[in-house]
């Protein structure tokens, strides 16, 4: 069954720090995107991408990183972690921009 | 620019009573956009509850409906008869121009046995 996968499940950390967030699909599609949710709030884009070496940014890409070394793994990075980026993270996939996407269970990032 | 604006949660609900989300959107961007219903059961990853993408058209899945109504802006997601087992978070949105998904802010709905 497809899948998409995230690690890590959880994290914390500092202010300043570099937080790498790992993404990996099955589903063999080649839109992947990066999400974040705020208590209370819908799903923003931060970064998605259609093609591996290549990413876009979405409506909220300001203090993030996107990298796509392959079709299958599609990577988040926060250079200098701020408070404002403590947040629940979703990756997904889909075979087409019009398509249904697939989610991966999320990660929840506390940064203190 | 694109919106969608959902019935704010929590919602709760009596076991076998009917239940509607509403859900409303704001589309500047493309004339018929691709509409969406997604649900987040505990414990799991969002999932599709049932798209439609033809305005006028109704969409169903698990005993949910709605129907993309192009004259009100409207998809409504309803159910005749909720279970225990529908307790979920459940998010609207729409496919914009660029093909990306424009969400709602989520209806977290509690069964209450």
């Amino acid at each position: 069954e497809a899948a998409v996968t995230q690690s890590p499940r959880s994290k914390v950390a500092v202010t300043g720090g570099k937080v790498t967030l790992s993404c990996h699909q099955t589903n063999n599609h080649d839109y992947m995107y990066w999400y974040r949710q705020d208590t209370g709030h819908g799903l923003r884009l931060i970064h998605y991408s259609y093609v591996a070496d290549s990413t876009e940014k979405g409506d909220i890409p300001d203090g993030y990183k996107a990298s796509r070394p392959s079709q299958e793994n599609f990577s988040l990075i926060l250079e200098l972690a701020s408070l404002s980026q403590t947040a629940v993270y979703f990756c997904a996939s889909s075979d087409a921009g019009y398509a249904e996407q697939f989610f991966g269970p999320g990660t929840r990032l506390t940064v203190l | 620019g694109d919106s969608v604006t959902q019935t704010e949660g929590p919602v709760t609900v009596s076991e076998s009573e009917s239940l509607i989300i509403n859900c409303t959107y704001s589309a500047t961007s493309i004339a018929y956009p691709n509409l969406f219903w997604y649900v987040r059961y505990p414990g799991e990853g969002l999932q599709l509850l049932l798209k439609v993408i033809t305005a006028g058209q109704k969409g169903s899945s698990r005993g949910f409906e709605a129907t993309y109504n192009k004259e009100t802006t409207s998809f409504h997601l309803q159910k005749a008869s909720v279970q225990e087992s529908d307790s979920a978070v459940y998010y609207c949105a729409l496919g914009d121009s660029n093909y990306q998904l424009i969400w709602g802010s989520g209806t977290k709905l509690i069964i209450k046995p």
